[in-house]
């Protein structure tokens, strides 16, 4: 049952912390998107990898976010300093070149207090 | 930045009742656009991906039209049921570098 695997499912963390997130691809597919979910904004594309190079992260907050896939089979989203205001449910979700279908993992819910 | 509208926002509908909402997309480079179904503490399960002008689409009760000229599409869901009760997101894929751009969603919430 391939699926896309995000770890960890929640996430509770103090404002200045660093936080790491996690998300294995299906096996095979060469395209990860890191999208946020908050009740504001609805769903915002951060980041898009196709065969692990970086092409677009526009949406993503540059001095405190960085997004990172050393290797096919992991795709990692950082948050350092975190803030409260980055509170929100984190999705990553992979697909095949021609983007026929993508894919979500089950998100990560982040909270920073 | 690409925009994807979604209308309406939220809609409540009667069970039994059948009901519509749209996506307007960019007319221009178009590749692919994407229905998915977001249940609450869920993630957005695909419902349909549709590539060609005209193309009709249905999976039971539900089915969606494109107008990749105009730059619309229409979900459908026919006899509504409580377990529609869902947001439903809409997708468009411009191809190239651009990923998937997410419309907002319509929240759609069935009353028994």
């Amino acid at each position: 049952d391939a699926r896309v695997t995000q770890t960890p499912r929640h996430k509770v963390t103090e404002m200045g912390q660093e936080v790491t997130m996690r998300c294995q691809p299906i096996l095979g597919h060469n395209t990860v998107f890191w999208y946020r979910q908050t009740m504001m904004q609805g769903l915002e594309l951060l980041a898009y990898f196709r065969n692990r190079a970086p092409l677009d992260d526009s949406g993503m907050p540059k001095d405190r976010f960085s997004a990172e896939m050393p290797d096919a089979t992991l795709a990692t989203l950082k948050i350092q300093p975190s803030e409260p205001r980055d509170s929100a449910v984190y999705f990553c979700a992979s697909g095949s070149t021609g983007l026929t279908e993508a894919f979500f993992g089950q998100g990560t819910r982040l909270t920073v207090v | 930045i690409l925009n994807v509208e979604q209308s309406p926002q939220s809609l409540h509908v009667q069970e039994g009742d059948s009901t519509n909402f749209t996506c307007s997309f960019p007319s221009s480079n178009f590749y692919a656009l994407h229905w998915y179904r977001w249940e609450t503490a869920k993630s957005p399960e695909a419902l349909f991906v549709m590539t060609l002008n005209g193309d009709e689409k249905k999976k039971g009760r539900i089915s969606a039209t494109l107008n990749t000229k105009e730059g619309y599409s229409y979900l459908y869901i026919k006899g509504s049921q409580p377990e529609d009760s869902a947001t439903y997101l809409c997708a468009f894929s411009g191809g190239g570098a651009d990923g998937l751009t997410f419309g907002k969603g319509t929240h759609l919430i069935i009353q028994p």
